[in-house]
């Protein structure tokens, strides 16, 4: 089974709108961390926002926010008031356990979003 | 602040040729570092790790090896190179193994093998 599905190959935007990439999860381990990144075409993988298994509060990071909902293991990034430099392919990635010797972070296969001016 | 470098950004090489790759980060000591290839249209799949100089640890087994000669140096080789190695490969970053300590990407090597 996957660990991390991203369902939505591509998305459509209109600048300004916000838009939800949705992400879920799959893992047996109680602590854990899930990553936002962002890939433009140039191909650098840019850090968006991270959030614990164990914050209740859900992160945000200026225009990006993560509707964490643990029992259904969805993370999904919300990206208000897009622009059109928004435009790329975005991952969503967990790492498992605080510690130890896990250091893998396990990507999904990324939503290609394109912001329509 | 920290930054990381790679190089060459784009390769270009014929099959059964050696590969060198290379990754550089400033401003930190004693990272973990990370190799990454992402295969076109997909997400990333880690290739090797290091938590020190001269420790390497191998997620994937392939014609690929990893080299940590620094501290903040991590070197991809390869002395036989195959068509499936084509790709783009992204060397990270991250303070520790925490689960909670992010990674950090450079700008990545594009390879072609032909």
């Amino acid at each position: 089974a996957q660990k991390i599905t991203q369902t939505q190959p591509g998305m459509f935007v209109q600048e300004k709108e916000a838009v939800t990439l949705d992400c879920t999860y799959d893992t047996s381990d109680q602590s854990y961390g899930l990553f936002w990144y962002k890939q433009p075409s140039s191909g650098e993988m840019i850090f968006l926002i991270y959030q614990g298994s164990y914050d209740e509060q859900n992160a945000t990071e200026g225009r990006y926010s993560l509707n964490f909902q643990k029992a259904r293991k969805s993370a999904n990034l919300v990206i208000s008031a897009s622009q059109l430099g928004d435009s790329a392919m975005y991952f969503c990635a967990m790492r498992e356990g605080w510690g130890g010797s896990n250091y893998k972070l396990t990507f999904g296969k990324g939503t290609l979003l394109t912001v329509n001016p | 602040s920290q930054t990381i470098h790679q190089w060459p950004a784009t390769l270009v090489q014929p099959v059964g040729s050696p590969l060198s790759l290379e990754c550089t980060v400033e401003g930190t000591s004693n990272p973990n570092l990370y190799w990454y290839r992402q295969a076109a249209g997909r997400g990333l799949q880690l290739l090797f790790y290091s938590v020190g100089i001269g420790q390497i640890s191998s997620e994937v087994p392939q014609n690929l090896s990893a080299s940590r000669p620094q501290d903040r140096q991590f070197i991809l080789s390869s002395k036989k190179l195959l068509l499936s190695d084509s790709g783009f490969y992204l060397c990270a970053w991250s303070e520790g193994a925490d689960a909670r300590e992010t990674q950090y990407f450079g700008p990545g090597t594009r390879l072609l093998v032909l």
